[in-house]
């Protein structure tokens, strides 16, 4: 099955600079790769996707990028601010088998 | 916009007593979901539900496990006979099926196992 692996696991960086948090997948076949934001207790909330035909996706401050060939995506943060500061997930699914597979979550601290 | 929602948000129950958790998705969505996450940890996928049947669950879904949409509306997530290692938050999702791949969560209830 599929396996998501996420670095770092924990990040601080000053507000105002970027932050990028990196995942790898296992499964080929894997062509949706979602980024999802959690705050403490609370849903786990969809920021921005990627399909597996594009390349790089961009919504204000957040962009994601994805290499297929070496099967790892990205999300990149800029300009953050201290309300970026949460547990940030990425995930992979492959819709031949619906579920979403969870990496295991980086806590991202913006420092004031 | 609308929201999935979770009832209750906190369950506290004895081990061995059965719970129901209870979910209804967004209107017209088609597929539906329960994951759950022990605290500090990743989310885990359990099953998912489509056209009134299972589609596909984890090895964590046991036969202690069972999922049901009696009404059309709420999706429930039974577990028959609670152990300490149930405790953990447990999200549903639903998703369209039509114009979006995204999954979008419910608020989540915390079951605390006794």
């Amino acid at each position: 099955g599929e396996n998501v692996e996420q670095h770092p696991s924990t990040l601080s960086v000053q507000e105002g600079d970027s932050a990028v948090i990196k995942c790898t997948y296992s499964d080929s076949a894997s062509n949706y790769f979602p980024w999802y934001k959690q705050e403490l207790g609370k849903r786990p909330q969809l920021i921005i996707d990627i399909r597996s035909n594009v390349g790089e996706k961009k919504d204000q401050r957040i962009a994601v990028t994805l290499n297929k060939t070496a099967k790892h995506f990205s999300l990149h943060i800029t300009e953050t601010q201290p309300e970026d500061s949460a547990v940030y997930f990425c995930a992979a699914v492959n819709f031949g088998n619906e579920k979403l597979t969870f990496g295991t979550g980086t806590r991202l601290t913006i420092i004031p | 916009e609308p929201e999935v929602t979770q009832t209750p948000s906190h369950q506290v129950t004895q081990m061995g007593q059965e719970v129901i958790l209870r979910c209804v998705p967004i209107s017209n969505h088609l597929y539906f979901y329960w994951y759950r996450q022990i605290l500090g940890q990743k989310v885990e996928f359990l099953v998912s539900f489509y056209n009134n049947e299972i589609s596909e669950k984890s090895e964590i879904f046991d036969d202690q496990f069972s999922v049901e949409r009696p009404d059309g509306s709420n999706f429930t997530l039974k577990i028959r006979s609670t152990k300490l290692e149930d405790s953990a938050m447990y999200f549903c999702a639903s998703r369209s099926g039509t114009s979006t791949d995204t999954q979008y969560f419910g608020p989540g209830t915390r079951l605390t196992v006794l």
